[in-house]
């Protein structure tokens, strides 16, 4: 199983970044978790099971996931949100992440 | 508080081996899955191994037969055994434990170098 994420994407401030993960029939077969890293440090979970938020990470962020595609939504784009982001899923007993997307605020 | 402490990275040669280390803190290692995640130079994040609650071990093929994954319930701590290591094992080495499918709990990373 293989998922594929966007290189880069890039986005102004205020606007909506939409990060795409694709994978054969991921609507139907998977749950897709997200993750926001910035350099330097560590990964932090912004979304699971597709559309969940852990406490404390913003409204702002939201997930959905359907046919071949999940998408991690962020509204209201701010300088902070600049990071690169990773879906990851199980297969069977292993754990995919996905290429990774650079989210570049302009 | 939920914390996770990597230790053990450092600089070993090629053919090497090296054990890291996870200290676990907030939580018992034995009631989650708890993985290896590892991240070279400007790459993205790979999957190492996952060790399930009831002691189930996965492997990446990229480390299957050199890495083992194991856990010491009595110091609640994970461990990752390397053998033969290889340049392009040289990461920096998060771990990380699984709520529900998720990694809601990363370690601040230890650094493994490869290298003559």
């Amino acid at each position: 199983y293989v998922l594929t994420q966007p290189p880069s994407e890039s986005v102004a401030p205020g606007q909506t970044a939409r990060i795409t993960c694709g994978g054969n029939n991921i609507g139907r077969s998977k749950s897709v978790h997200w993750y926001q890293q910035k350099p330097g440090q560590a990964p932090v979970l912004v979304v699971y099971d597709d559309s969940d938020r852990p406490s404390g990470i913003p409204e702002r962020f939201s997930g959905s996931n359907s046919g071949n595609t999940a998408t991690l939504t962020i509204s209201r784009v701010e300088a902070g949100d600049e990071a690169d982001y990773y879906c990851q899923v199980w297969d069977g007993g292993s754990v995919l992440f996905g290429g990774g997307t650079k989210l570049t605020v302009l | 508080e939920v914390q996770l402490v990597e230790s053990g990275g450092g600089l070993i040669q090629p053919g090497g081996s090296l054990r890291l280390s996870c200290a676990a803190s907030g939580f018992t290692v034995n009631s989650k899955y708890m993985t290896w995640v590892r991240q070279a130079p400007g790459k993205g994040l790979e999957w190492v191994s996952v060790i399930s609650g009831s002691g189930d071990t996965y492997y990446a093929d990229s480390v299957k037969g050199r890495f083992t994954i194991s856990r010491d319930n009595s110091k609640n701590t994970l461990y990752l055994q390397m053998r033969s290591l290889r340049a392009e094992d040289t990461a920096v080495y998060y771990c990380a434990s699984s709520t529900s499918g998720s990694f809601a709990y990363w370690g601040q990373g230890t650094l493994v170098t490869v290298s003559s």
